[in-house]
């Protein structure tokens, strides 16, 4: 069965500092990966996905992540964070149409 | 072209009674999904629909817990003779097609609280 691992259950980081979130997973085939955010009351936004491929995924909000094979990790980066970037970010494996979600991360942006 | 629209927002029941969350896909989707989230949880899968067919329900509890998806009308989640461990978000998620990587559209959720 597969399997989402999110060590990290809270992050702060300060506003233009870089992020990384680290998402592992367990699947046996070719893993779907997926990363979403969502906001305190919302529901989830995609945020980024891969299927196969450049192994280095462009996103929206100007998120990035890479998937790694060797290491079974598909973690999340920016650059330089913003304070509207605070939320929960959740990794996500596919297998048909069933999503398995990781925990999640909270994510904390201080000034 | 609205998002995926979940109503109530917010569900206050007593232990015992029936809650019912409807769920209304984005336009043009006929797949639906409905997930819950426990506090400090991520989501888990609970089924998936299409027009009048269930064809995942391996997330649902055997007990209490139904889904519909009629030809007209929204998703229905029922929980029968909620219970205190049944508060959680409910959410849908709608797509427009099926297979891998067909993006999966949220709903803003419903939360139920059991009294």
């Amino acid at each position: 069965a597969q399997s989402v691992t999110q060590p990290d259950i809270h992050i702060t980081v300060s506003e233009g500092a870089s992020l990384e979130l680290r998402c592992n997973y367990s699947y046996g085939a070719t893993p779907y990966l997926f990363w979403y955010v969502q906001s305190p009351g919302q529901g989830l936004q995609l945020l980024l996905k891969y299927f196969s491929g450049d192994t280095l995924v462009q996103g929206i909000k100007g998120f990035e992540a890479e998937f790694k094979r060797s290491q079974s990790s598909f973690n999340l980066r920016k650059p330089s964070v913003h304070w509207s970037d605070a939320a929960e970010y959740f990794c996500a494996v596919a297998q048909g149409q069933k999503v398995t979600f990781g925990i999640g991360t909270k994510l904390q942006v201080i000034p | 072209n609205a998002g995926v629209m979940q109503n109530p927002r917010h569900l206050v029941r007593r232990r015992g009674q029936e809650a019912r969350l409807r769920c209304s896909p984005m336009k043009g989707h006929s797949h639906v999904y409905w997930y819950r989230q426990l506090p400090e949880e991520g989501l888990k899968f609970m089924v998936y629909l299409q027009k009048e067919n269930i064809i995942d329900e391996s997330g649902m509890p055997k007990e209490r817990f139904s889904a519909e998806f009629p030809k007209e009308g929204p998703s229905i989640l029922r929980i029968q003779q909620v219970v205190r461990g049944d508060s959680a978000a409910y959410f849908c998620a709608s797509s427009e097609r099926q297979g891998f990587g067909n993006e999966q559209f949220f709903g803003p959720g419903t939360r139920l609280t059991v009294l």
